[in-house]
């Protein structure tokens, strides 16, 4: 069974600093997915990760997939309060559904 | 071209009475799944449809809950005798082919549930 772990749940982080939360899961899968959720909202999709090695950036928002370790990461640089949201992360499979870890809560403090 | 339509945004129901919670794909989309959120918890799947036909309800509980994609309208997730611990967002997402492909699912806003 497919189980996807994210850390840290909670992160609280000063305006200007970086941080990377982590994603591991637990079988093989070659899609990984992040999504952002604001309080009181649906997912809006953040990044999509297709093959091994895979790097996309989007503003202050990086995020990698390293397969053999079952790993994805997603780096904030330089943060902003506009940040602030939670922070999904999902493994798809060779079925059709999509496992989510539990989320991580971002607060970006000025 | 509308995104993925939920409602209602939101529903209160009393312990006992039922639920029905609609989705409309997206334009294009025959592919429908839905998922649950409890409070402070990620997403969990919960079904799986195509029209007209139930694909993959592992997610679903075997009991009091339903879903339905017909040849016409929206896909529909009823639940019967709701209890507190229905309350949650059940969240609507479609794709136009199966599985996630290359760009993930379309998810809608989103209906919250809350049982009294």
């Amino acid at each position: 069974e497919l189980k996807v772990e994210q850390n840290p749940l909670f992160l609280s982080m000063q305006e200007g600093k970086n941080y990377t939360i982590y994603c591991n899961y637990s079988t093989t899968s070659d899609r990984l997915y992040w999504y952002r959720q604001d309080p009181g909202k649906s997912l809006e999709s953040l990044f999509v990760l297709l093959s091994n090695g895979a790097v996309k950036q989007e503003g202050r928002l990086m995020a990698s997939l390293d397969t053999k370790a079952r790993l994805s990461t997603l780096h904030i640089t330089a943060a902003v309060h506009d940040l602030s949201a939670t922070y999904f992360c999902a493994v798809g499979n060779s079925g059709n559904k999509l496992v989510f870890g539990a989320g991580t809560i971002l607060r970006v403090k000025s | 071209n509308a995104g993925v339509m939920q409602n209602p945004r939101h529903l209160v129901r009393r312990r006992g009475q039922e639920a029905r919670l609609r989705c409309s794909p997206m334009k294009g989309h025959s592919h429908v799944y839905w998922y649950r959120q409890l409070p402070e918890e990620g997403l969990k799947f919960m079904v799986y449809l195509q029209k007209e036909n139930i694909i993959d309800e592992s997610g679903m509980p075997k009991e009091r809950f339903s879903a339905e994609f017909p040849k016409e309208g929206p896909s529909i997730l009823r639940i019967q005798q709701v209890v507190r611990g229905d309350s949650a967002a059940y969240f609507c997402a479609s794709s136009p082919t199966a599985g996630q492909g290359n760009y993930g699912y379309t998810f809608g806003s989103g209906t919250r549930l809350t049982v009294v």
